[in-house]
C-alpha cells in the first residue's frame, strides 16, 4: 500500500546547528504538506507545495519538493529552542485525494 | 480563521463505559472532517471520515461499531468509543479540511485513558 516514510526518526541537534528531515512517498504525490506537532500538542499546517521541484522559505524553514513529486524535504537553518517538536510531512490518499497520508515524522530535540 | 476546537481535552474512564468526543468548526462550516488517533511516539492513523448528513467512512481495521460517528451539522462531528478497552487508550484528533484547500486544520486533541 501507500507508504511515506521519513528519515531520520529522531534528531538531537545543538541549539543554532541546522536540521533536515527528508520525506520520501511511494506514490507520485499532487501536493505535499508539511506540519508541525509540539510536544502534547496537535499538528499544525506550516506549509503546502503543489509544482515539481518547488522551493518556499518561511523565515528559517526552506521547504522543496523533487522533481518527480515523490520526495521532499524541510530545513531548519539556525535551529531554536522553539523549533522543538515532530516535523511530518503528508500526501493526498492515492485512493482518495481528500483524505491524507501522514509519513512516519522526525523529532526534533534541541540542547540549549 | 479555521479554528477547530475538540472536547474533552482529556477524559479517564473506566473499562466497559463509553466515552464521547465532540469536535468543532468554530468559524467556517465543514463538511467533511476527518478522526485520527495517534499513539505515543507514533504518526497520526486515519480512523474514519465523517460527512455531515450520512454516514462516515471507516479506514480498514476500524470497527464501526465501536467507534461510532455523528456529524449532525456543517460545525460538529463526534466520536464515541463504545465500551473502551485499555487497548483503546490514546489520543484522538480531529480535523476539517476548508473547501477547495489542501491543509487540514486540526482540534486541540482528546486524550482518552481508559482503566
Amino acid at each position: 500500500g501507500q507508504q511515506v516514510m521519513q528519515i531520520p526518526q529522531y534528531q538531537h541537534v545543538q541549539e543554532g546547528e541546522d536540521f533536515t528531515t527528508y520525506c520520501n512517498s511511494s506514490t507520485t504525490l499532487s501536493n505535499i504538506q508539511w506540519y508541525k506537532q509540539r510536544p502534547g500538542g496537535h499538528p499544525v499546517f506550516l506549509i503546502q507545495l503543489v509544482k515539481s521541484g518547488e522551493v518556499k522559505k518561511q523565515k528559517r524553514l526552506t521547504f522543496q519538493f523533487g522533481e518527480a513529486k515523490k520526495n521532499s524535504s524541510l530545513h531548519i537553518t539556525a535551529t531554536q529552542t522553539t523549533d522543538v517538536g515532530t516535523y511530518f510531512c503528508a500526501g493526498p490518499r492515492y485512493s482518495s485525494a481528500s483524505k491524507i497520508i501522514f509519513g512516519s515524522g522526525t523529532r526534533l530535540s534541541i540542547r540549549p | 480563521g479555521a479554528v477547530v476546537s475538540q472536547h474533552p481535552s482529556w477524559v479517564i474512564c473506566k473499562s466497559g463505559t463509553s466515552v464521547k468526543i465532540e469536535c468543532r468548526s468554530l468559524d467556517f462550516q465543514a463538511t467533511t472532517m476527518f478522526w485520527y488517533r495517534q499513539f505515543p511516539k507514533q504518526s497520526l492513523m486515519l480512523m474514519a471520515t465523517s460527512n455531515e448528513g450520512s454516514k462516515a467512512t471507516y479506514e480498514q481495521g476500524v470497527e464501526k461499531d465501536k467507534f461510532l460517528i455523528n456529524h449532525a451539522s456543517l460545525t460538529l462531528s463526534t466520536l464515541t468509543v463504545t465500551s473502551a478497552h485499555p487497548e483503546d487508550s490514546s489520543f484522538y484528533i480531529c480535523s476539517a479540511r476548508l473547501q477547495n484547500h489542501g491543509e487540514q486544520y486540526f482540534g486541540p486533541g482528546t486524550r482518552l485513558t481508559v482503566t
